[in-house]
């Protein structure tokens, strides 16, 4: 079956740090792959997504993944957090053996930022 | 402006009790999606609807009912048999006009029964 793996749950950052979420997956094949924010009170929101060509991604808020195949790896990266980065990070894909529709989350990422 | 409506944001609901989620999108799109949230464990798929009329189990769809009689309604029954209702339950939405298009989420709902 498919799954997603993030490897941090909790990570605690000063401000102007630098952030890389890890996030592996666990099947072959063609993917589409996602990470979506949820911050405090709000709901869930695209931050970036991939889908074929250059494997390195760029989003929104400065935030940037890079899609390594041969590592079924899909970084979130961002070069100095700022106190508005507090928030839930959920890496998912979705692919041929689950159905392009059907869109598998990892257990999540909980960024806090201190400023 | 488009989106997706939860109602209500807080439900309180007593054990052995049905209770019905509310999950309403004017995107007009044609895929809807139930996940429920927990701490630590992510999204997990209860059910979702490629298309009126028609629905597909999640990976964790014991205890719960849907129905899609209309493109815009995507009810979650959770019923009496699911043995840890109480979660944040999050609907969601997305065009089917090409592969892996992102999607949307309303804003959920708190369930807690006790």
């Amino acid at each position: 079956a498919q799954s997603v793996s993030q490897h941090n749950h909790h990570v605690i950052l000063s401000e102007a740090a630098s952030l890389e979420l890890g996030c592996n997956y666990s099947y072959g094949g063609t993917v589409n792959l996602f990470w979506y924010v949820q911050y405090p009170g709000q709901h869930l929101q695209l931050l970036l997504k991939y889908f074929s060509g250059d494997p390195l991604v760029k989003g929104i808020k400065g935030f940037e993944a890079e899609f390594i195949k041969s590592k079924f790896s899909f970084n979130l990266r961002k070069p100095s957090v700022q106190w508005s980065d507090t928030a839930e990070y959920f890496c998912a894909v979705n692919g041929p053996s689950g159905g392009y529709n059907k869109l598998i989350f990892g257990a999540g990422t909980r960024l806090a930022v201190h400023p | 402006d488009g989106g997706i409506t939860q109602s209500p944001k807080y439900l309180f609901r007593k054990e052995g009790q049905n209770v019905t989620l509310s999950c309403e999108q004017n995107l007009n799109h044609d895929a809807m999606y139930w996940y429920r949230q927990d701490p630590g464990q992510g999204l997990r798929l209860i059910y979702y609807s490629q298309i009126v009329n028609d629905f597909q189990k999640g990976d964790i769809a014991e205890g719960y009912s849907v129905s899609r009689e209309k493109k815009e309604s995507f009810p979650l029954t959770v019923t009496s048999a699911q043995k840890n209702p109480t979660a944040f339950y999050l609907c969601a939405s997305t065009g089917t006009d090409r592969m892996g298009s992102p999607l949307h989420f309303g804003n959920g709902t708190r369930l807690t029964v006790t």
